[in-house]
């Protein structure tokens, strides 16, 4: 079966440090990759998605990128975070060709 | 662009009472409709879908969605709702881009007294 994980799942990092959160899939090839952010009150923001290595779509303008180096890996990275970039962040794979998407545990990020 | 509107940002029911969420989605292009759940503590976790075919679905734990062309509407439905039910719902569409971009609403954290 399938799985994803992500990691850190609680990260502190002050201003203007640099992030990088992981994301791995097992049990599937060449899923399509997302990077999602909760806020409260706000629901769920796409902000990157990958349909292959090296293929990156940019959903918002913002303080991040993501990366696919690999088939089953999804990062997503600052080089400076903003105060602004504290959130809950979601990795998830799609299954089929409706959209179904399956979310892993998600990672805390807390800027100061 | 698209959207999805919640309409409850909050709803507090006792153990037994009927629930309905509401959920409005914009028009446009093929409709693939969900409702998201997450438990306190967990990742969150497809309840159910619709796709085509039977606007009535019906999902896990007793939850069910009725799809209303007509009213632009995909409103959660539970009967007789449990306190393991507590959580934060989302309703979501999909839109253009690839197969797994979707618009979600705001979230409704439902409490459930025992």
């Amino acid at each position: 079966s399938q799985t994803i994980h992500q990691w850190p799942a609680t990260l502190v990092q002050p201003v203007g440090s640099p992030l990088s959160l992981e994301c791995t899939v097992e049990g599937t090839s060449n899923p399509n990759l997302y990077w999602y952010r909760q806020a409260a009150g706000r629901g769920l923001q796409l902000l990157f998605y990958s349909v292959g290595i090296g293929q990156i779509s940019s959903e918002v303008p913002q303080n991040l990128s993501a990366s696919r180096p690999q088939d089953r890996q999804f990062i997503l990275s600052s080089k400076k975070l903003l105060l602004s970039d504290s959130g809950f962040y979601l990795c998830a794979w799609a299954s089929g060709s409706n959209g179904e998407l399956f979310f892993g545990e998600g990672s805390r990020l807390t800027v100061l | 662009a698209q959207s999805v509107s919640q309409h409850n940002h909050h709803v507090i029911l006792s153990e037994a009472a009927s629930l309905e969420l509401g959920c409005n989605y914009s028009y446009g292009g093929t409709v693939n409709l969900f409702w998201y759940v997450q438990y306190p503590g967990q990742h969150l976790q497809l309840l159910l879908k619709y796709f085509s075919g039977d606007p009535l679905v019906k999902g896990i734990k007793g939850f069910e969605a009725e799809f209303i062309k007509s009213k632009f509407s995909f409103n959660l439905r539970k009967p007789s709702v449990q306190w393991s039910d507590t959580a934060e719902y989302f309703c979501a569409r999909n839109y253009g881009g690839s197969q797994g971009n979707l618009i979600f609403g705001k979230g409704t954290k439902l409490s459930v007294k025992p």
